[in-house]
C-alpha cells in the first residue's frame, strides 16, 4: 500500500447520472493530482492541488469538478458523462517542498460510462 | 509540445536475463525523472527515480541512467523474475511546474 486510498474501485454510471470519486492520503503530503489513464495513452494530468488551491486545470471537460477540501481529500465530481469518459482515474499526492518531487497514486477507480 | 517518448511499447525477456526500457524527453528544463511499476489492478508504484544532476542511480537489480546531452534516460533490470513482469512507466516533471508528462508504458513479460 502507498498511503493513497481511493473509493470506490469500480463505478458504473449511466450518461445521466452524478457521482463522485473520493481520494484520502495518509503520508503528510500536500498537493494532490487526478489522472486519466486511458488504454494505450499516457497518464493524462488533469487536475493539480497544492495546500488545496487548484493550480494546474489541464483543459479538462465542465462535466468534470474537482474539489480539495484540505489536504488530505480530493474528490472529482462526474457529472453528464460520455463513453469516452470510461478509464482509469488514479489519485496521487506529493510534498511540496523544495526539491522533493516523488508522487505516490492509489489504486485507481475504473470507471464505465454506459 | 511537452513530450515523452517510451520504447519498446513490449518486451519479452527470459528469467534472468536483463530488460532495458528506453524514454526520450521533449523539455530540457526536464529536472526529475521517475520510473513506476503497475501491476494489473494496482495504481503505478515509484521502483527509481533520478535528478537531472545525476547520470546513474542503481538500487540493487534496478538502475536508471540519463544522458541530459541526449535528453535519454533508461531503466535497466538485471537478473529478472517472473515478478518482475508488470508495464512499466516513465516520466519527467517540468521544472518549475507541477507537471508530470508519462510515456505510453512498456509491458513487460519475464519468462519463467
Amino acid at each position: 500500500e502507498t498511503g493513497v486510498t481511493q473509493t470506490p474501485r469500480h463505478l458504473v454510471m449511466g450518461m445521466t447520472n452524478k457521482k463522485s470519486l473520493k481520494c484520502e492520503q495518509h503520508l503528510g503530503h500536500n498537493a494532490m493530482y487526478w489522472y486519466k489513464q486511458s488504454a494505450k495513452k499516457p497518464l493524462e494530468l488533469m487536475f493539480v492541488y497544492s495546500l488545496e488551491e487548484r493550480v494546474e486545470n489541464n483543459s479538462v471537460p465542465s462535466r468534470f469538478s474537482p474539489e480539495c477540501p484540505n489536504s488530505s481529500h480530493l474528490f472529482l465530481h462526474l457529472h453528464t458523462l460520455q463513453p469516452e469518459d470510461s478509464a482509469l482515474y488514479l489519485c496521487a499526492s506529493s510534498k511540496m517542498a523544495q526539491g522533493v518531487y516523488e508522487q505516490y497514486f492509489g489504486p485507481g477507480t475504473r470507471l464505465t460510462v454506459t | 509540445g511537452e513530450n515523452v517518448e517510451q520504447h519498446p511499447s513490449t518486451l519479452s525477456v527470459q528469467e534472468g536475463d536483463s530488460a532495458v526500457i528506453k524514454c526520450t524527453y521533449s523539455d530540457s528544463a526536464s529536472n526529475y525523472f521517475p520510473w513506476y511499476k503497475q501491476e494489473l489492478g494496482k495504481g503505478p508504484q515509484l521502483i527509481i527515480d533520478i535528478r537531472s544532476n545525476v547520470g546513474e542511480k542503481k538500487d540493487q537489480r534496478i538502475a536508471v541512467t540519463l544522458n541530459k546531452t541526449a535528453k535519454h534516460f533508461s531503466l535497466h533490470i538485471t537478473e529478472t523474475q517472473p515478478e518482475d513482469s508488470a508495464v512499466y512507466f516513465c516520466a519527467a516533471r517540468f521544472s518549475g511546474t507541477y507537471k508530470y508528462i508519462f510515456g505510453t508504458g512498456t509491458r513487460l513479460k519475464v519468462l519463467a
